[in-house]
């Protein structure tokens, strides 16, 4: 089967530029995650959907973050504008419906800001 | 809210030779999964084993295996033959039921020596 495609692989922006990823998940996986990884930590998690649904938002940070995902398929994570404290690995996981369902995760983007 | 802690930052083995990394955690569900995750330096979080809170029997996969203790709270990975390979860090990850949520730990990081 095919995996969890993201783009762009690297990203290098200036504090206050805008900036949005993609993630595909696995067809068929109804469940999308959207991880911040800070070089040396833990995937946190910014935002999961349930089909085209948000299930918890509680960590995103809305007044720069914001993340859609249309016809419950693809997802776009934006961050407007970025700051210094935003450069991190940008992990999107996906998978199916119930419990012992494990994470799939993509490549992730290294976003750098400067 | 569920935590989970991995308390060892660092460590090393000889090729061959066994290693052990712990986790403890903490939730107040009594249905929940753990899962042993690997991330190495391409960066994508792969799959190393899952334990089903509700089965006694540890898991196995291969060279992998679990010693998992419920009462303790406690969900120790072991990987036998260690190979050069198995260079990564290694996060330890819980997921209720409810919400399917996933909480990682900060990673162990791990160097198999030649």
């Amino acid at each position: 089967e095919a995996g969890v495609a993201q783009s762009p692989r690297y990203k290098i922006i200036e504090k206050r530029q805008s900036v949005a990823f993609w993630c595909n998940p696995i067809s068929g996986h109804a469940t999308l995650y959207w991880y911040q990884q800070i070089l040396g930590q833990g995937p946190k998690l910014l935002i999961q959907f349930q089909n085209n649904g948000v299930v918890d938002d509680s960590q995103l940070p809305k007044d720069r973050f914001s993340a859609e995902r249309l016809k419950g398929v693809d997802s776009t994570l934006k961050i407007q504008p970025a700051k210094l404290e935003d450069s991190a690995v940008y992990l999107c996981a996906s998978s199916f419906s119930g419990g012992r369902s494990p994470l799939h995760f993509g490549n992730g983007t290294r976003l750098t800001v400067t | 809210a569920q935590t989970v802690t991995q308390s060892q930052p660092e460590m090393s083995v000889q090729e061959a030779e066994t290693v052990t990394l712990s986790c403890t955690y903490d939730t107040s569900e009594s249905n929940y999964y753990l899962f042993w995750y690997k991330q190495p330096p391409s960066r994508q979080m792969i799959l190393v084993i899952r334990q089903e809170a509700y089965k006694q029997q540890n898991a196995t996969e291969n060279r992998f295996s679990v010693n998992f203790q419920k009462a303790a709270k406690s969900f120790s990975l072991k990987i036998s033959d260690s190979q050069l390979g198995d260079t990564a860090m290694y996060f330890c990850a819980l997921k209720n039921n409810y919400g399917q949520n996933f909480v990682f730990g900060p990673g162990t990081r791990l160097s198999v020596l030649p």
